[in-house]
């Protein structure tokens, strides 16, 4: 079935620096969504995708459509401390019915 | 404001007790999904409604039921076959044209 490989699992930097994290998968998506989980919450919707080479900025955060389909990056630039938490991809698929692959997650830890 | 809310915030059961987590949503969004998130992991579903008075088991519906009588509801009962039950349990909807919104999350504890 459709799976998606989220990268790094976990990433400690120093507040300030630039983050970057990716999502890939051997399946073709229709949309690209990144999420962040704040402790003990439910994910928010940071940045949607809906076509392939597309380039969004969300403030601090930049996105991109894989132009293969297959994959979708999040920056992350001059982090700060609330930047913590956990940053999920997302993969949405139309064909043979909707669906929607969660990637397993990247956690920030971000040091003051 | 529109927006899906699921409670209570924190559930404890006692071994062999069924206990039912509550969704609702006023978004008026056709889809509701249930996923359980475990300490350091990532989100596994539950079960999922497409439509009202229908829905279908996800990878981990074993020891779970739902309901959808109404669009706006989707309970989740964690019934005492759930052997280990303690998680943290998220509710979302959608439309099939944008993202899921997610609720604030249920964290079950079996005491």
């Amino acid at each position: 079935g459709q799976q998606l490989n989220q990268s790094p699992q976990s990433m400690f930097i120093q507040e300030g620096e630039d983050v970057s994290m990716n999502c890939t998968s051997s399946s073709i998506f229709n949309t690209w969504l990144w999420y962040k989980q704040d402790p003990g919450e439910g994910p928010v919707l940071l940045i949607a995708l809906y076509k392939a080479g597309e380039l969004t900025s969300n403030g601090r955060l930049t996105a991109q459509f894989g132009i293969t389909r297959k994959d979708s990056f999040l920056n992350i630039s001059a982090s700060i401390p609330s930047d913590v938490g956990i940053y999920f991809c997302a993969g949405q698929s139309y064909t043979g019915g909707f669906k929607t692959i969660f990637g397993a997650g990247t956690r920030l830890f971000v040091k003051a | 404001d529109g927006g899906i809310t699921q409670s209570p915030k924190y559930l404890f059961r006692k071994e062999g007790q069924n206990v039912t987590l509550s969704c609702e949503q006023n978004l008026n969004h056709d889809a509701m999904y249930w996923y359980r998130q475990d300490p350091g992991q990532g989100l596994r579903l539950i079960y999922y409604s497409q439509i009202v008075n229908d829905f279908q088991k996800g990878d981990i519906a074993e020891g779970y039921s739902v309901s959808r009588e109404k669009k706006e509801s989707f309970p989740l009962t964690v019934t005492s076959a759930q052997k280990n039950p303690t998680a943290f349990y998220l509710c979302a909807s959608s439309t099939q044209a944008r993202g899921y919104t997610f609720g604030s999350g249920t964290r079950l504890t079996v005491v």
